[in-house]
């Protein structure tokens, strides 16, 4: 079965600290991953999305990182900010399908 | 980037009533949308994927006769909760497929059903 998990589920942070937030997946044949933020109460912002062929992406103080092999992806966050708070959300296209299967989030606090 | 829009954005109703959910790609045609749903503090779970001019697929568990899919042109899909009860209270989000095959995801429709 096609899973996607995400750990921690959630974390609370001082402002200025780095951060990693994971999501593992249990088949490495996949077509994209994707990295989405959550507001409360709010749809989905995409922020970096991962083509199987590549290794890592970046926008401004966000680094995603995908390796297949181990069913794993990272997002790294430089310099928390409160404005960063909310929930992160990690999507999966698996190879041979069409549609998204969704980690279970990590909220994220980062507090002033 | 393109764009994905839901109306209504809220819609509250009394139990037994049905509710048509819209969800339009606004600059760009998209084959294929796809309708989530997503509990409080739970992820996003597929319901169902619309192909414009065929029956939409269903997921497993996912009444197809409850929640009415319509996908009549290439930037409209429609989902209605047909008869609709307090355990269908729940955020609802569509995401739509461009030809190019990226999905762009809709701001979510939040329903509560007294």
């Amino acid at each position: 079965k096609q899973e996607v998990t995400q750990i921690p589920a959630a974390l609370s942070v001082p402002e200025g600290e780095n951060l990693v937030l994971n999501c593992s997946f249990t088949d490495s044949a996949i077509y994209n991953l994707q990295w989405f933020r959550q507001d409360p109460g709010k749809g989905l912002t995409s922020l970096l999305l991962i083509q199987s062929s590549q290794r890592e992406q970046t926008s401004g103080r966000l680094n995603a990182s995908l390796d297949k092999s181990s069913g794993r992806s990272t997002l790294y966050i430089a310099a928390s900010q409160p404005g960063d708070s909310a929930t992160y959300l990690c999507a999966v296209k698996f190879s041979g399908t069409y549609k998204y299967i969704f980690g279970t989030g990590t909220r994220l606090k980062v507090l002033a | 980037g393109a764009v994905v829009s839901q109306h209504p954005s809220w819609v509250i109703c009394k139990s037994g009533t049905s509710v048509k959910i819209e969800c339009r790609s606004l600059d760009f045609q998209a084959t294929t949308m796809f309708w989530y749903r997503q509990f409080p503090k739970q992820s996003l779970m597929l319901m169902a994927t619309s192909n414009e001019g065929s029956k939409a697929t269903y997921e497993q568990g996912v009444e197809k006769d409850k929640f009415l899919i319509n996908h009549a042109s290439l930037t409209l899909s429609t989902l209605t909760v047909t008869s609709a009860h307090p355990e269908d209270s729940s955020f609802y989000i569509c995401s739509a497929r461009s030809e190019q095959e990226t999905q762009y995801f809709g701001p979510g429709t939040r329903l509560l059903v007294l």
